[in-house]
């Protein structure tokens, strides 16, 4: 079974610039998360989705935002890029909505973002 | 606020060996704890993982203790090869629709020496 994909890989961008990233999440789950990870603050929760939902919102402001398609794969888009953007930003994949018992999430390589 | 405090830092372990890497959490809702393990230009990669109903589980030379009442939990590496060079990661959720996905510890950069 393939494990979770995310696109691109690397992206560099200047501030005030906008940026889409994507995740496949695991043939069969139906949650994925979004978290940004940094040396400074390590790895943060920003949102969830469930069937095309958004669950669960982490502390970010409003320029962090994400959908969900029908089938499964997400989409996280950060509007008006600041240098302190520049992050790792991973995407996971699980079964079943974040909070149920026996639900594990899997993680992808993630997406190196990097603000100008 | 939820927090998952981790330590030490960075650890540096001889081939053999067994590494520690102790974690604690402040919020008695949290009822998974999983540790994962990451590769430099790689996503976390789930390790092992364990509920408060039981103080300890086992998976091959990886071992999690877990105190409720001390609300404390550590990883345990048994014969630690150079191959387990990493950073590792301690997490913890909690139960209910408004989870907050897992919070993290910051990490412990770990090195066996050869």
């Amino acid at each position: 079974k393939a494990g979770v994909t995310q696109t691109p890989r690397y992206l560099i961008k200047t501030r005030g610039q906008q940026v889409t990233l994507s995740c496949s999440p695991i043939s069969g789950h139906r949650s994925v998360s979004w978290y940004q990870q940094t040396p400074g603050q390590g790895l943060q929760f920003l949102f969830e989705y469930f069937s095309e939902t958004q669950r669960n919102k982490g502390n970010f402001p409003g320029r962090f935002s994400g959908r969900q398609f029908s089938n499964s794969r997400s989409e996280m888009n950060v509007s008006t890029l600041e240098l302190g953007d520049s992050a790792l930003y991973l995407c996971a994949s699980s079964p079943l909505p974040l909070g149920l018992p026996l639900n594990e999430q899997f993680f992808g390589p993630g997406t190196r973002l990097t603000v100008l | 606020q939820q927090q998952v405090k981790q330590s030490p830092q960075s650890l540096i372990v001889q081939k053999g060996g067994i590494s520690i890497i102790n974690c604690a959490y402040e919020n008695t809702a949290f009822d998974y704890f999983p540790w994962y393990q990451q590769f430099p230009g790689k996503g976390p990669a789930l390790l092992i993982a364990i509920r408060p109903d039981v103080s300890e589980k086992k998976e091959g030379r990886f071992t999690i203790s877990f105190n409720k009442s001390a609300k404390q939990f550590s990883l345990h590496i048994m014969d630690s090869q150079p191959g387990d060079s990493a950073t590792y990661f301690c997490a913890a959720s909690g139960p209910g629709g408004g989870a907050d996905g897992l919070t993290f510890g910051k990490g412990t950069h770990l090195i066996i020496q050869p």
